[in-house]
């Protein structure tokens, strides 16, 4: 069965420390996959999405994701973390089917540390 | 830009009351999700539907049951609330382009938070 796995609960980084939030999905094809954001008490924000070609992607708000399926990973990366990135993150796949569904990670919460 | 909005942020309710959440799009998307969150677990799809009057089963769906008589309307409804349905609860919608992986980009809106006692 698909699955999305997000092996950090809970990540805390210094601001100014760069980032790197894993993801490894399990999927036969070739995937469809996202990251969202969600802010404390906020709906899920796209961050950025894989579809096709460059398998680097650039998002939203300076993160980047690199797509390696020989590891079937999908890993989140910042550079330079800013306190207002504290929030959970999560990582989705889509399906493939017609009914356009995506599935989640358990999401990974991150912490910046002044 | 798409607007996703909840009828409520936040709701208490009792055990054994009928509850409706409502949703609402603007984008004339075809697809509404409903979602429940909870911590450790992520997001789990209750129930979807792909066109009006259409609905699907998602992986919880037990307890639960939507209404879509418009387009832009997706309701969720907890028939006789339970303290197990506790939760956070998001929806979102998307449009069904079949070309493109842009297909399955949800837009989510701010969520409610339901508490039952």
């Amino acid at each position: 069965a698909q699955s999305v796995t997000q092996p950090d609960i809970h990540i805390t980084v210094s601001e100014g420390a760069s980032l790197e939030l894993r993801c490894n999905y399990s999927y036969g094809a070739t995937p469809y996959l996202f990251w969202y954001v969600q802010s404390p008490g906020q709906g899920l924000q796209l961050l950025l999405k894989y579809f096709s070609g460059d398998t680097l992607v650039q998002g939203i708000k300076g993160f980047e994701a690199e797509f390696k399926r020989s590891q079937s990973s999908f890993n989140l990366r910042k550079p330079s973390v800013h306190w207002s990135d504290a929030a959970e993150y999560f990582c989705a796949v889509a399906l493939g089917s017609s009914a356009s569904k995506i599935i989640f990670g358990s999401g990974t919460r991150l912490s910046i540390r002044p | 830009d798409v607007k996703v909005t909840q009828s409520s942020r936040y709701l208490v309710k009792r055990t054994g009351e009928k509850v409706f959440l409502e949703c609402v799009q603007d984008m004339d998307h075809e697809n509404m999700f409903w979602y429940r969150q909870d911590p450790g677990l992520g997001l789990r799809l209750i129930y979807f539907s792909y066109d009006v009057k259409m609905k699907e089963k998602g992986d919880i769906p037990e307890g639960y049951s939507v209404s879509r008589e418009k387009k832009e309307r997706f309701s969720l409804i907890l028939e006789s609330a339970s303290t197990n349905q506790t939760s956070m609860y998001l929806c979102a919608s998307s449009f069904p382009t079949r070309t493109s992986g842009s297909a399955y980009e949800q837009y989510f809106g701010p969520g409610t938070r339901l508490t039952v006692t």
